[in-house]
């Protein structure tokens, strides 16, 4: 149990275009997701709290006009890098907190954005 | 604001060998505490979490870990290691009353040598 899936795993783009990516949580329903940033070698950095039904929770320094969160439903939560710059390249992981009232957090595979 | 600390970066231990990865964190209540594995490329999978209670955790692959609340510490044991452990492992610090969001320690990436 508590799978969370990742779409696409891997995506290259061309500067300037955006770019979704969805988190979806398999087997259980998520009243919060969470998508973090991390660059080569380093950890994890929390970029947004996002809670279904409700705008998200941006991190200091994240700009939310760039990195557009949507958690429509108890299952799927997207991020989107619009108007992406090779600066935007990393690996974005998403996770997913179980809405029964435990903490810990169900990570996805993690997405590798390219951005030529 | 909570912290993590992992203070290292990089352990080599031998196949078959014991493993202790440090973790120190910061934060003015009872803590919420995690050890994430990560594989590269990969996303994280959850070794083993300490919320209350005993205070020596038992985890998935035969890893444990102990809470110790008078060194703010939270090691990450294993009495035998597997070539497949070789991996990032993440410490990581969660506070209820922060919408159960997670402080992350900087990573240490263990090596097993044969």
């Amino acid at each position: 149990g508590a799978v969370v899936s990742q779409h696409p795993s891997r995506v290259i783009c061309k500067s300037g275009t955006s770019v979704k990516i969805e988190c979806r949580s398999l087997d259980f329903q998520a009243t919060t997701m969470f998508w973090y940033r991390q660059f080569p070698k380093k950890s994890l950095m929390l970029m947004a709290t996002s809670n279904e039904g409700s705008k998200a929770t941006y991190e200091q320094g994240v700009e939310k006009d760039k990195f557009l969160i949507n958690h429509a439903s108890l299952t799927l939560s997207t991020l989107t890098v619009t108007s992406a710059h090779p600066e935007d390249s990393s690996f974005y992981i998403c996770s997913a907190r179980w809405s029964g009232g435990t903490y810990e957090q169900y990570f996805g595979p993690g997405t590798r954005l390219t951005v030529t | 604001a909570q912290s993590v600390t992992q203070p290292d970066i990089h352990i080599t231990v031998s196949e078959g060998a014991s493993l202790e990865l440090r973790c120190n964190y910061s934060y003015g209540a009872t803590p919420y505490l995690f050890w994430y594995v990560q594989s590269p490329g990969q996303g994280l999978q959850l070794l083993l979490k300490y919320f209350s209670g005993d205070t020596l955790v038992q985890g998935i692959k035969g890893f444990e870990a102990e809470f110790k609340r008078s060194q703010s510490s939270f090691n990450l044991r294993k009495p035998s290691v597997h070539w497949s452990d070789a991996a990032e492992y993440f410490c990581a610090v969660g506070a209820q009353n922060a919408g159960n969001m997670l402080t992350f320690g900087g990573g240490t990436r263990l090596m097993v040598k044969p």
